[in-house]
């Protein structure tokens, strides 16, 4: 399947701090990438759909000042935490569609980003 | 947004035992997904089912697309501890939507 790989793979910061969160499909181009985040014991939550050359599509309830979205290239999209909080910490994973396969739909997750703000 | 109820919440069977977990919607989907996710580590997929009625099989997996669109089940035969973690459903209700949504997750625990 494809690969899509993140970065970095855990974060500790302070409170106020802001931090960047890579994420890359390896092996294909992604024009499509999404943004979960995901608490303890709890699913995956989707925060943001990330398009290539345009603006990200925040889901209801996600600030879109607070979690940048970049999607520069069709291999990279980036989400930075902005001035972040205790309560951001979480995992926060990212997913891309290959559009190279039969099935576009198919979603291929990233191994996760465990961000810990102090 | 919209989540799937998935059953059991968890599950703790001896090795060498089957495992059959399901998924419901009260809506419909075009596509249905079975990931495994292991502690600290993002969802791997497993099985993708396309058709409603489809029966699909990956080694051990068998999963199907419930004929109403609004379920599906997994299925692992022979369980080993490896097979340790947290399973999730998710459908996609339209071809090419952002939209995937994701099931509660069964935590699947495999005593040796």
């Amino acid at each position: 399947g494809a690969v899509v790989s993140q970065h970095p793979s855990w974060v500790i910061c302070k409170s106020g701090t802001s931090v960047k969160i890579e994420c890359r499909s390896l092996d294909f181009q992604a024009t499509t990438m999404f943004w979960y985040r995901q608490f303890p014991k709890q699913s995956l939550m989707l925060m943001a759909t990330s398009n290539e050359g345009s603006k990200a599509t925040y889901e209801q309830g996600v600030e879109k000042d607070k979690f940048l979205i970049n999607h520069a290239s069709l291999t990279l999209s980036t989400l930075t935490v902005t001035s972040a909080h205790p309560e951001d910490s979480s995992f926060y994973i990212c997913s891309a569609r290959d559009p190279g396969l039969a099935h576009t739909d198919t979603q291929y997750f990233g191994p996760g980003t465990r961000l810990t703000v102090l | 947004g919209q989540q799937l109820n998935q059953s059991p919440q968890s599950m703790f069977i001896q090795e060498g035992e089957d495992v059959s977990m399901n998924c419901t919607s009260s809506s419909i989907f075009n596509t249905w997904l079975w990931y495994k996710q292991d502690p600290g580590e993002g969802p791997v997929l497993l099985i993708a089912l396309y058709k409603a009625g489809e029966l699909t099989s990956n080694g051990r997996l068998t999963a199907q697309f419930g004929i109403t669109r609004k379920d599906s089940f997994l299925n692992i035969s022979a369980s080993i501890p490896s097979d340790v973690g947290i399973y999730f459903c998710a459908g996609q209700k339209l071809s090419g939507a952002n939209n995937l949504f994701f099931g509660t997750g069964t935590r699947l625990t495999v005593i040796p």
